[in-house]
């Protein structure tokens, strides 16, 4: 069954708005999330790694600013884009793992247009 | 930074035909992954591997994680419809948290 799941599907706003994704594990603890990004066509890109309890960690070229990320419970991680531009479109993905030696699992992403 | 080369960049097969993709990488990783991704869903895991010179397999699918620590391939044996989507390896390098460095993918489209 679902390990992550990951709310919205699909979101639609206008240039200058907000956007609020969550993350939930779904039956465990999870410490550590990770954001992934994806633009049509190509790989999944690390955004930032969500700790819990404490600031993320954001990879290079990623604007924490501008991507904010909260990882206020063990079960819940969320991103926020700040101020999206029509740019920010994209397909948003987060992961995490059930236990330290297991592999990591995705949620079903969030299809982010911004008009 | 790391990075995973990742072949072929697309297959068109006829179903019941074999399929084999593989990754390569310069540097060493301590785990690789394989992952199926269909339009508009997240990666869903198909395979593991966490030693070297391992081979498992899920079903129609096996991939190895190779001797070096640096590739991996993935092959799928009688190929059918539902196989179609694209396919990622990841590899997780060495101190990371977990997370993980993906390959371009490979685009696979399967005729009936």
């Amino acid at each position: 069954g679902a390990v992550v799941s990951q709310h919205p599907s699909r979101v639609i706003c206008k240039s200058g708005t907000s956007v609020k994704i969550e993350c939930r594990s779904l039956d465990f603890q999870a410490t550590t999330m990770f954001w992934y990004r994806q633009f049509p066509k190509k790989s999944l890109m690390l955004m930032a790694t969500s700790n819990e309890g404490s600031k993320a960690t954001y990879e290079q070229g990623v604007e924490k600013d501008k991507f904010l990320i909260n990882h206020a419970s063990l079960t819940l991680s969320t991103l926020t884009v700040t101020s999206a531009h029509p740019e920010d479109s994209s397909f948003y993905i987060c992961s995490t793992k059930s236990s330290y030696n297991s592999p990591l699992h995705f949620g079903n992403g969030t299809r982010l247009t911004v008009t | 930074g790391q990075q995973l080369n990742q072949s072929p960049q697309s297959m068109f097969i006829q179903e019941g035909e074999d399929v084999s993709m593989n990754c390569t990488s310069s540097s060493i990783f301590n785990t690789w992954l394989w992952y199926k991704q269909d339009p508009g869903e997240g990666p869903v895991l198909l395979i593991a591997l966490y030693k070297a010179g391992e081979l498992t397999s899920n079903g129609r699918l096996t991939a190895q994680f190779g001797i070096t620590r640096k590739d991996s391939f993935l092959n799928i044996s009688a190929s059918i419809p539902s196989d179609v989507g694209i396919y990622f390896c990841a590899g997780q390098p060495g101190g990371s948290q977990g997370n993980l460095i993906f390959g371009k993918g490979t685009k696979l489209s399967v005729k009936p």
